[in-house]
């Protein structure tokens, strides 16, 4: 089946560093791929989405670019804020495998911390 | 102010009893859902329902019940509990069911059985 992998569970950061997270999957078909980010207290809400080879998602200066050669899909932000401290998923839908927009396969998640 | 709100926020359930979690969305949503997410598995799919019909159910157990008696509301009955169950269960809305829509997520139940 579909599967996302996460490399890093934690990472810690000053402001201003420069912050990447890996995720490569696995899927059979041509999936759409995301990422969302959860703040404490809250649910998961969407940052972007990417759905062709070479596409690039951004938002709030987050960005990631598809790589089917890859299978990849690294989160990265030139310079983190401490209000970026939050867990960040990948994660991946696919038409193929009965997959649709809302039914997602999740990787574990990364947990970023940003001091001051 | 939240657009969708689950109630409780916490559980705590003794093995074999019965539970139910409640959901509301307030985004005028056609398409609701329920994920949950352990310690050892990351946010998983469990059900979607889209006006109200059941769509897809990827829970393996019966046990699970999602119930809806409104078209916002999506909640979900857990009997027989099991200390596996022990989760945080997320519910979330689109505005349709289909490819394109945004999915919105409530801050979930965390539901502990011991």
């Amino acid at each position: 089946g579909d599967s996302v992998t996460q490399t890093e569970g934690q990472v810690a950061l000053s402001e201003e560093d420069f912050l990447t997270i890996h995720c490569n999957y696995s899927a059979s078909g041509y999936p759409t791929l995301f990422w969302y980010v959860q703040y404490p207290g809250e649910g998961p809400q969407l940052l972007f989405r990417a759905s062709r080879d070479k596409e690039k998602g951004s938002s709030r200066g987050f960005e990631a670019t598809y790589d089917k050669g890859t299978t990849s899909f690294h989160l990265r932000k030139a310079s983190v804020q401490e209000s970026d401290s939050a867990v960040y998923y990948c994660a991946l839908s696919d038409l193929n495998s009965g997959g649709s927009n809302a039914k997602l396969t999740f990787g574990k998640g990364t947990k970023l911390s940003v001091k001051s | 102010d939240p657009k969708i709100i689950q109630k409780p926020k916490y559980l705590v359930a003794v093995t074999g009893s019965e539970k139910i979690l409640i959901c509301e969305q307030y985004l005028g949503h056609n398409a609701m859902y329920w994920y949950r997410q352990s310690a050892k598995k990351p946010l998983e799919f469990m059900f979607s329902y889209s006006y109200q019909k059941l769509m897809d159910n990827q829970t393996a157990s019966s046990r699970f019940q999602p119930q809806s008696s409104k078209k916002n509301h999506l909640d979900l009955q857990i009997t027989a509990l099991k200390p596996d169950d022990s989760a945080t269960y997320f519910c979330a809305s689109s505005q349709e069911a289909d490819w394109g829509y945004t999915l919105y997520f409530g801050a979930g139940t965390r539901l502990s059985v011991l």
